[in-house]
């Protein structure tokens, strides 16, 4: 049961390129996250998706784009990566159930971007 | 909007009892959860209070108090492997009715000492 996992784990990268942080998940949950998280900001949510074809914004969605064509995918791109982007990126997932409480969180990727 | 309050840093010792506080702003209350987050790990679910009370498990107990908009985790017989940061969070809300959106604190990072 690999359960929720992420790729890459660690990634460099230039100012100005583009970057896609992957997401997998083998439970069938409809919700999925993505977070960022820096040092005195927690975990801040920046899109979150209710099923395939169906994603929204959360608190920090600017600069980053995804998309959700199958329910265990959920890609996260940075269209164009800038050094305030450098961060270490969860996914998580959830299920439909109402008041579902518990977010399953994948390993984390951690992004520099030089 | 929802917001949440956590110290940042608590101190304690192996053996000891330790209570981390949040408190939360909310327009709609959908009861408290509790993550835990080992140095370089992801954010793992503890517990979660819809109801006002105590809920145990293990060494672990969190309490909720919705009348305060007050809860806390409570770690008792604290070992060296309950060094890590432990977050608070809240469902966000939408027109009225509960997201599976959560908000998260800032986190609490406990250090364990021999």
């Amino acid at each position: 049961d690999a359960g929720i996992t992420q790729s890459p784990r660690y990634k460099i990268t230039e100012t100005g390129r583009q970057v896609t942080l992957m997401c997998h998940q083998t439970w069938s949950h409809s919700y999925m996250f993505w977070y960022r998280q820096d040092l005195g900001h927690g975990l801040r949510l920046i899109y979150y998706s209710a099923a395939a074809d169906i994603t929204d914004k959360g608190e920090v969605p600017d600069g980053y784009v995804v998309s959700r064509s199958k329910t265990e995918n959920f890609p996260l791109t940075l269209e164009s990566a800038t050094r305030s982007q450098t961060s270490v990126y969860f996914c998580a997932s959830s299920s439909e159930l109402a008041y579902q409480e518990t977010q399953y969180f994948g390993p984390g990727t951690r992004l520099l971007v030089l | 909007g929802q917001s949440l309050e956590q110290p940042s840093e608590v101190t304690a010792v192996e053996g000891a009892i330790v209570q981390i506080n949040c408190t939360y702003q909310t327009s709609g209350f959908y009861g408290l959860s509790w993550y835990q987050q080992h140095d370089g790990g992801a954010p793992t679910f503890l517990s979660y209070n819809a109801l006002d009370g105590l809920e145990e498990t293990g060494r672990f107990s969190s309490f909720l108090s919705r009348s305060d908009s007050y809860g806390y985790l409570l770690l008792q017989e604290l070992q060296m492997k309950d060094s890590a940061s432990y977050f608070c969070a809240v469902r966000d809300s939408l027109r009225g009715g509960a997201t599976n959106k959560l908000i998260f604190g800032t986190g609490t990072l406990l250090a364990v000492q021999p």
